[in-house]
């Protein structure tokens, strides 16, 4: 069974770079079928994609983050991490890791992780 | 980007209701149109794929239809772990996905 863990601060300071990684196990990240996401969601509020990788490294950021977010794998430990720069106490949410079928009209985002909380506050 | 917006935000329904949440997207999406599930402090599950395909494990009472820019997910009959938060997804601009503002299902 896939499973996706998050990990990483879960505090950060306005200014800072959030840092998350998203660690695969029950199958590999290196699969032709699929793009590895981020998602977000700020407390109360609706999901946000922030954007997505496939395993050779091709990316897809979400426009409104674009200047302040990279993604990037790490196919030898079947992980893929997101930074984002210059943060504010509104890129504070719950930030998860999902699988994304790799095909127009696909299944969507059939695995996630459970989800874990950054604030952003001094 | 596709905009994906869902009616009502908000419902309350008793349970043994049937209901209905309306997705909406900007410009023509064919039949590319997933559904998540969300309660609170987990993360969004997966319940219908391709506007109308059941995920596995899915009980059947849950059901989709729709196509071009006018989505319908369909409860037939309310159970009480149904009361929870729904989201729509194109899947039609994959990579660039996007989400409606979601549904809150509520017991009245």
């Amino acid at each position: 069974q896939l499973q996706l863990q998050e990990s990483g601060p879960g505090l950060v300071k306005p200014s800072e770079t959030l840092s998350l990684t998203c660690t695969v196990s029950g199958g590999s990240i290196s699969i032709s079928s699929y793009y590895w996401a981020w998602i977000r969601q700020p407390p109360g509020k609706g999901l946000e994609s922030v954007g997505n990788i496939y395993y050779t490294g091709s990316t897809s950021y979400n426009p409104s983050l674009r200047s302040r977010v990279t993604i990037s794998v790490d196919t030898s430990k079947n992980q893929f991490s997101l930074k984002l720069t210059s943060v504010t106490a509104a890129d504070t949410a719950v930030y998860y890791c999902a699988r994304l079928v790799r095909a127009m009209g696909g299944k969507g985002l059939d695995y996630w992780g459970q989800g874990t909380l950054v604030t952003v506050s001094s | 980007d596709i905009q994906m917006t869902q009616s009502p935000s908000s419902l309350s329904a008793s349970v043994g209701d049937r209901v209905t949440i309306t997705c909406r997207a900007s410009q023509s999406i064919s039949s590319y149109l997933n559904w998540y599930q969300q309660k609170p402090g987990k993360a969004p599950k997966l319940l219908i794929y391709g506007a109308s395909s059941l995920q596995s494990g899915v009980p059947s009472r849950f059901s989709g239809s729709g196509s071009r820019t006018d989505f319908t997910l369909t409860i037939s009959s309310l159970r009480p772990e149904d009361f929870a938060t729904y989201y729509c997804q194109q899947s039609y601009s994959v990579p660039r996905i996007t989400f409606g503002q979601g549904t809150r299902l509520e017991i009245k």
